[in-house]
């Protein structure tokens, strides 16, 4: 079964600088979808990045950009120039590209901004 | 606003009672996923329909029952509720199935609160 872990349950970023949420995960399928999503304090669930397994160049979405490392089954968030509305908590999640269609998701790292 | 809709928002009742939760999905979507988010379990998925079809089942309770019907809404029974029900159930929705590559949409969620 595959599995998505994020190791850090809280960061903290200074407004307008970089910080990078870690994520890992486990799979024996070559073919997936990698995701963060965001999630407010409104509580609803904002896809910020996808990245494709077979493509190895690493999705960016204007200040987000991840480290994608399909070897070593590491998918990495980077926030740049951080702004006081990327407070949140953010879920590393994964979905196989064949069979089942459903989102694993990690348990989260919440995010705070510090202005 | 991802154009899934979700009602109701907010659902309070008591243990040992029933409650129906509605889902509609984006216009043309025929996928509909369910999940549940909780504290202690943090964000899982139920089930999906496709089509009116049951397409695929996860960690959902026999207390619970789903349907998607002709016009492609779908509805979440939760019967003889217990106080660790209480949670943010999501629903979104797809074109087709993820493995197709289609996004999944999440709703806004309803909150459920078991007393």
């Amino acid at each position: 079964a595959q599995t998505v872990t994020q190791s850090q349950p809280e960061m903290s970023v200074q407004e307008a600088e970089t910080v990078t949420l870690s994520c890992t995960y486990d799979t024996s399928e070559s073919d997936y979808y990698l995701f963060w999503y965001k999630q407010p304090p409104s509580r609803q669930m904002i896809l910020v990045i996808r990245q494709e397994a077979y493509k190895q160049q690493n999705a960016t979405e204007n200040r987000f950009s991840v480290n994608f490392q399909k070897a070593a089954k590491s998918f990495s968030l980077k926030i740049s120039d951080s702004q006081l509305g990327d407070a949140a908590m953010y879920f590393c999640a994964y979905r196989s590209e064949v069979g089942d269609d459903k989102i694993i998701f990690g348990k989260g790292t919440r995010l705070h901004i510090l202005p | 606003d991802s154009g899934v809709t979700q009602t109701p928002k907010h659902l309070i009742t008591a243990t040992g009672q029933r409650v129906t939760l509605r889902c509609s999905p984006r216009s043309g979507d025929l996928s509909v996923y369910w999940y549940q988010q909780s504290l202690d379990q943090g964000l899982q998925f139920l089930i999906q329909y496709y089509n009116g079809e049951e397409r695929a089942k996860g960690n959902i309770l026999e207390r619970f029952s789903a349907q998607q019907f002709p016009d492609l809404h779908s509805e979440l029974n939760l019967s003889s509720l217990e106080l660790g029900d209480s949670a943010l159930y999501f629903c979104a929705s797809s074109v087709g199935p993820s493995g197709l590559g289609y996004e999944q949409f999440f709703g806004p969620g309803t909150r459920l609160t078991v007393l």
